[in-house]
């Protein structure tokens, strides 16, 4: 079974923290994706990776950055939190055109 | 570019009901179509998988199908359970990317 894990499943931070979030891969995938999911507006990508060192901006990416050192690893790193970025952040990892999640990390910055 | 619906996007039926969950698409060139359950704070965990030269995929009490050419999928539950409660999505991905669209999903309550 594939397997994708994230680093946190609850985070509070501060506005203006630099945060971190990790996902890892077991499954040897070349593509690595990061979405957001809020209420009301569905699952947005903020950025994917196809490869290592590889990245391409998704539909938000404005106030993220991304890092892939190694192939099973995917970083998301807000520079400096701010309150609108409050959300459920997934996860995804993908193959033959089929995606797995991982738990997902709720992110909450005061 | 793809867009993605499904409807309803929240349905509520007793114990024991046959459902059905539609999702929809505009761009018929598709590679895949994969079906999604989403349970509250939690990621989304893979049910089924439609390939494109495939018309259906059944995993014990579900039961998926693909018409490419209307654009359409179908999510079929059987003998629905209280436990069955969840958002259900489907997500395509099109002809040319690996990134797939989403629909906004369909919020699912099984009632004893």
């Amino acid at each position: 079974d594939v397997k994708v894990t994230q680093s946190s499943r609850y985070l509070v931070k501060r506005t203006g923290e630099k945060v971190f979030l990790e996902c890892v891969q077991d499954m040897d995938h070349e593509n690595m994706f990061w979405y957001r999911q809020d209420p009301g507006l569905g699952l947005r990508l903020i950025y994917f990776s196809y490869d290592v060192k590889m990245k391409e901006k998704g539909d938000i990416p404005e106030g993220y950055s991304v890092s892939r050192e190694k192939k099973e690893r995917f970083s998301l790193i807000l520079e400096s939190a701010s309150t609108n970025q409050t959300s459920m952040y997934l996860c995804a990892t993908g193959g033959s055109y089929e995606q797995y999640f991982g738990p997902g990390t709720r992110l909450t910055v005061t | 570019k793809q867009e993605v619906t499904q409807i309803p996007a929240a349905l509520s039926v007793p114990e024991g009901e046959n459902l059905v969950l539609n999702c929809s698409f505009t761009d018929s060139a598709i590679y895949n179509l994969q079906w999604f359950r989403q349970d509250p704070g939690k990621g989304l965990t893979s049910l089924l998988l439609i390939q494109s030269s495939q018309r259906e995929q059944t995993s014990g009490r579900l039961n998926a199908s693909l018409d490419k050419s209307s654009g359409r999928s179908t999510l079929y539950i059987a003998a629905s359970q209280p436990g069955d409660s969840a958002t259900y999505l489907c997500a395509v991905i099109s002809g040319g990317s690996y990134i797939p669209t989403f629909g906004r999903g369909t919020s699912l309550i099984v009632h004893p």
